[in-house]
């Protein structure tokens, strides 16, 4: 069964310092990946995905997340932390089989202390 | 640009009472969404539309229904709510199969009583 997992309910970090928010998936095949960002009262917004390619994708406000296939891992990762990135974040999965839906994982909240 | 717009945005039912959430885009977008989002539990799909016309069931569909009759709009009808439906209720959208993202609404936060 495909599944997405977000191990850390919760993430706190220093303003200023490296933050990482953990996924890792189980998908038959080459999957898409995705991470989007919803702040309080919000949708969902999207912030980067990876298809193929760079095992390193950048994307939105300064986040960047590393695809790593051995471990199917894809963490999102950003060097110096705003307290504006606090958020719920989601990783999310789709497979190549046509299914048109996305797994998601079930948020990781990030705290950003100043 | 509007993007994905869902009303209402609050919504009190009693038990038993029905109503219909509308999502519309202006993206042109052929294929679109609606989840379920509940604490600990991330976002699940109800139903989904992959064009005008048709619609297919995703993972907890029962107790819904919904309509793409035009396709700029989504809607998903509770015919009789339960508390269970107590939740926060998103619509989203994608070009083709969705391997660029989803654009999603601003959501409907639906309590049922």
């Amino acid at each position: 069964a495909q599944s997405v997992a977000q191990p850390e309910d919760q993430v706190n970090v220093a303003e200023g310092n490296p933050l990482t928010v953990k996924c890792t998936y189980s998908v038959s095949g080459n999957p898409y990946l995705f991470w989007y960002v919803q702040y309080p009262n919000r949708g969902l917004q999207f912030l980067l995905k990876y298809i193929t390619g760079d095992n390193l994708v950048k994307g939105s406000y300064g986040f960047e997340a590393e695809f790593n296939k051995s471990q199917t891992s894809f963490h999102l990762k950003k060097p110096s932390a705003l307290v504006s990135d606090s958020a719920l974040y989601f990783c999310a999965v789709r497979d190549r089989s046509g299914t048109y839906k996305y797994i998601f994982g079930t948020g990781t909240r990030l705290k950003v202390l100043a | 640009n509007a993007g994905v717009t869902q009303t209402p945005k609050f919504r009190v039912l009693k038990t038993g009472q029905s109503m219909t959430l509308l999502c519309a885009q202006d993206m042109n977008h052929e294929y679109m969404y609606w989840y379920r989002q509940d604490p600990g539990m991330g976002l699940r799909l109800i139903h989904y539309s992959v064009g005008e016309g048709t619609t297919a069931k995703g993972e907890v569909p029962d107790g819904y229904n919904v309509s793409r009759l035009k396709k700029q709009n989504f809607l998903l009808g509770l015919e009789s709510a339960a508390p269970s439906q107590t939740s926060v209720y998103f619509c989203a959208s994608s070009y083709s199969e969705g391997a660029r993202g989803y654009t999603f609404g601003s959501g409907t936060r639906l309590t049922v009583v």
